[in-house]
């Protein structure tokens, strides 16, 4: 069983659009984060949520909402889309101790 | 801080030699320190971590190295293998919550 699992793992669009990424997570974490990996694998956090409450957004465009139906799930909406945008993005879990990552979204924007 | 001007530090190592890869952190304040490694294609990966009250842990031939003077980490690696290619970063969690910052990574490349 993969512990998080993130949904698309590729994303191919067009500036303007708007995209959704899914993430799942089955460790009973209370913790979820969105993190950003430019292409010289520099990794940002985006956002922090504990139980399902937002407790980091780190200087991300309002363009980006996430969203947390429950504790073990954590979904990243973008509007309108820019080719800066283009990225891969980690979804992570944790419980105090160890991040535990997805395998990640490669969003290219064309 | 932002990556723009940062390049990915590389290291080159012969199969069966020993692996330094270091890490300068920014927060004095924080409490506990990961070490990652992430294969192309796919999601970092816990290797190793060591709390602040400790200057060193060591693993399956993994051995972390913690000076809170200088704000310093290291990984060492004994035997590095072909399977250890990989970018390596280091990860502080501030001790005011559940916030994990990276270091900028750096790729290691073993020659078989």
């Amino acid at each position: 069983d993969t512990a998080v699992s993130q949904t698309p793992k590729y994303l191919v669009t067009q500036m303007g659009n708007d995209k959704s990424i899914k993430c799942e997570q089955n460790l009973g974490h209370d913790t979820m984060y969105w993190y950003k990996q430019d292409s010289k694998k520099f990794l940002k956090i985006m956002f922090s949520y504990n139980n399902k409450e937002l407790i980091i957004n780190e200087t991300v465009p309002n363009r980006f909402s996430p969203k947390s139906p429950d504790k073990a799930h954590l979904n990243l909406h973008i509007n309108s889309l820019e080719l800066g945008d283009s990225a891969v993005y980690f979804c992570a879990s944790s419980q105090h101790q160890r991040l535990f990552f997805g395998s990640g979204t490669q969003l290219s924007v064309l | 801080g932002e990556s723009v001007g940062l390049h990915l530090p590389t290291l080159s190592v012969q199969e069966g030699d020993n692996s330094i890869i270091n890490c300068a952190y920014s927060n004095s304040a924080s409490d506990y320190f990961i070490w990652y490694k992430q294969e192309s294609g796919k999601g970092p990966q816990f290797i190793i971590d060591i709390r602040s009250n400790m200057d060193k842990r060591q693993g399956q031939r993994v051995t972390v190295l913690l000076n809170k003077t200088v704000k310093h980490l290291s990984l060492q690696i004994a035997a590095t293998q072909p399977g250890d290619s990989a970018v390596y970063f280091c990860a502080e969690r501030s001790n005011t919550g559940n916030q994990f910052y990276f270091g900028t990574g750096t790729s290691l490349t073993v020659i078989p």
